[in-house]
């Protein structure tokens, strides 16, 4: 039973770099998102999917992409690294419900993925 | 904008004492409210939700939270703390119209003394 799992968990990049996170669910989740987590700031949204071929912005996009070509797998990708990039990233998927608010707010979430950018 | 609040980074207790972690939100709708744990090095995990079926809801691992709307408040507690249950932990908050996505309070780190 994995869940969602995130790779890789460690990465050190120099500035300028691009890399991609992945992240892979096994639960048939319909909404993934994609969250940094800095010290003192909590968990801020970066990007998000509601199904395959969907994605929105989140609070904090600038510098990253994300594609939802399949349920499964919502990779992140960063563009060219910078130093305001370091954190760590989790990657959390749910259900839809039918209805107007659709996510039921109950989240999964990875691992995380704890970025350096130098 | 929505927000969450949560009121002190830092929580130390003793091994046996209550608990009592903070969390107000500004809406002028009710929302759906969370709490999620994070114990170090892993991802978040939930502990609890209120959806307006019950003003007091109860989580796992002893822990539960009342809402208060008229304070609106969500705070959450537990009567005897236990050195597992050293954590951070986050306030979540739901609205309609938001898309689905939940505000994240900046969290609370708990500390239990043995």
């Amino acid at each position: 039973n994995a869940g969602v799992t995130q790779t890789p968990k460690f990465q050190v990049l120099k500035t300028g770099q691009s890399m991609t996170l992945q992240c892979a669910q096994d639960m048939n989740h319909e909404y993934m998102s994609w969250y940094r987590q800095d010290p003192g700031m909590g968990l801020r949204l970066i990007h998000y999917s509601v199904g395959a071929g969907i994605t929105d912005q989140g609070e904090v996009p600038n510098g990253y992409n994300v594609s939802r070509s399949t349920t499964e797998d919502f990779p992140l990708r960063l563009l060219s690294a910078a130093p305001s990039q370091t954190s760590v990233y989790f990657c959390a998927s749910s259900k839809l419900l039918p209805g107007p608010l659709g996510v039921t707010g109950e989240l999964f979430f990875g691992e995380g993925s704890r970025l350096t950018v130098l | 904008a929505q927000s969450v609040t949560q009121l002190g980074s830092h929580v130390s207790v003793s091994e046996g004492a209550l608990v009592l972690l903070r969390c107000n939100y500004s809406s002028s709708v009710p929302p759906y409210l969370f709490w999620y744990v994070q114990y170090p090095n892993q991802g978040l995990q939930l502990l609890l939700k209120y959806t307006s079926a019950a003003t007091l809801v109860k989580g796992i691992n002893g822990f539960e939270a009342e809402f208060k709307k008229s304070e609106t408040s969500f705070h959450l507690t537990k009567p005897s703390a236990h050195m597992s249950d050293a954590a951070e932990y986050f306030c979540a908050v739901l609205y309609g119209g938001s898309q689905g996505n939940l505000i994240f309070g900046k969290g609370t780190k708990l500390s239990v003394k043995p």
